[in-house]
């Protein structure tokens, strides 16, 4: 079974920009391209940044980008402000969904 | 106003069983595909299952497969989780979540706030 594998954490300044990873094992499919990513604060329900890799929904800020490339997608935050602060998970979906172990971002 | 709206939660002994709700409003339930995902305390998110729009397609985490049913009920609005057999490791908060649907693919825009399940003796 596939695995989605992320960095425990990472840390940035205010104005800097970040970038999480989500690596995933190939599987029998050929990999995934369906990636999305979510923001999560403590107590509350996840919120969709990005989907399909690169898209993002309505409302959501600009400085939230995705890409991917070959088996690794990654979440980049430009513009680092405190209010994102938050876990960040990776998802991907073929004919099921499986989720990344989270990242926590800190601000420094 | 759209929203997602979970319920059922509650203290179950292992081996016992307990049947979750979601109630959805401000949208056309009959039209997303819908999933339940979990989060045991402290931990990460786990997809645990989704059903289609008629409910004819239904898949399953290997770790709750044989022992949860999911089920809608487009009527009432409503998306269920029975839940059978329960352990310890199914402690979690249980999220309802809806599919972003069209040419969205397995990503989950709508959220409910959660609902705790807790197992324990």
């Amino acid at each position: 079974q596939s695995a989605l594998t992320q960095p425990a954490s990472v840390s940035g300044s205010p104005g800097q920009s970040i970038t999480i990873s989500c690596t995933g094992t190939t599987s029998d499919d050929g990999g995934y391209d369906y990636v999305s990513w979510y923001q999560q604060y403590p107590g509350k329900a996840p919120k969709l940044m990005i989907y399909d890799v690169s898209n993002r929904p309505s409302g959501v800020s600009t400085r939230f980008s995705g890409s991917k490339s070959g088996n690794t997608a990654s979440l980049t935050i430009s513009g680092l402000q405190a209010e994102d602060e938050a876990y960040y998970y990776c998802s991907s979906y073929t004919s099921t969904s499986l989720f990344g172990g989270g990242t926590k971002l800190t601000v420094l | 106003q759209v929203q997602l709206v979970e319920s059922g939660g509650g203290l179950v002994k292992p081996g016992g069983s307990l049947r979750l709700s979601c109630a959805a409003s401000g949208f056309t339930f009959s039209d997303y595909y819908m999933s339940w995902i979990r989060q045991a305390p402290g931990k990460g998110l786990e997809w645990v299952s989704y059903i289609s729009t008629s409910g004819s397609t239904i898949h399953y985490a290997d770790s709750v497969k044989g022992r949860f049913t999911i089920s809608r009920d487009s009527a009432k609005r409503s998306l269920y989780l029975q839940m059978n057999s329960l352990s310890a490791e199914d402690t979690a908060v249980y999220y309802c979540a809806r599919d972003c649907g069209g040419d969205c693919y397995g990503a989950f825009d709508l959220w409910g706030q959660g609902t705790m399940v807790t197992v324990s003796s």
